[in-house]
């Protein structure tokens, strides 16, 4: 009954190349987010998509685009990997209006070589 | 946009004695304030919230307290156990605001036995 899950969990690649993560949520939220988690265990919002739609897009690199197909799914997308996007990224989702708390992932530990 | 400040970076207790950690913030319409637990290669859990309309908020051994005039909150953990080690992040969020949340840097609770 897994809640808010991310696949792949861990993601090695080399610089240069294109990559996805995916996210997927069955507690009927209609909020999704994607954070970055650096070395230093700081946690940065990246992206905020409500009913597919994007509202909150932080000071990322455009190589970063999120795409909702639909509610329940926040996918990923990094082009033209570079060693600094290696860090944890984590999913996570809530309901806009009502209980608030954001429901996390396990996270995709992301190495780029 | 919302500063939020966490203190202390790291702390260690031993077991059985409480462990106290300070945020503070800056945008003064912040109305919800919620504490995630992260554990060693998962993602962060809320283990309790409060709301700008209350002062304090109890779960067992782990209490919340706000003080918006000064703009902070702090988490109370009693009776500290091994378990309780974890990386503790705290948050500001406004809850009309499709649930953005700016977190603090976090704090590494080490309870030993």
């Amino acid at each position: 009954d897994t809640a808010v899950s991310q696949t792949p969990k861990y993601l090695v690649t080399q610089m240069g190349n294109d990559k996805s993560i995916k996210c997927e949520q069955n507690l009927g939220h209609d909020t999704m987010y994607w954070y970055k988690q650096d070395s230093k265990k700081f946690l940065k919002i990246m992206f905020s998509y409500n009913n597919k739609e994007l509202i909150i897009n932080e000071t990322v690199p455009n190589r970063f685009s999120p795409k909702s197909p639909d509610k329940a799914h926040l996918n990923l997308h990094i082009n033209s990997l570079e060693l600094g996007d290696s860090a944890v990224y984590f999913c996570a989702s809530s309901q806009a209006k009502g209980n608030y708390e954001q429901y996390f992932g396990p996270g995709t530990r992301l190495t780029v070589t | 946009g919302e500063n939020v400040e966490q203190h202390p970076s790291t702390l260690s207790v031993q077991e059985g004695d409480s462990a106290v950690i300070k945020c503070t913030y800056s945008d003064s319409a912040s109305n919800y304030f919620p504490w995630y637990k992260q554990e060693l290669g998962k993602g962060p859990q809320l283990i309790i919230d409060i709301r700008s309309n209350v002062g304090e908020k109890k779960d067992q051994r782990i209490a919340v307290t706000l003080n918006k005039t000064a703009k902070h909150f702090s988490l109370h953990i009693t009776e500290t156990q091994p378990e309780d080690s974890a990386v503790y992040f705290c948050a500001a969020s406004i809850m009309t605001n499709a649930g953005k949340s700016t977190f603090g840097d976090g704090t590494t609770l080490t309870v030993k036995p």
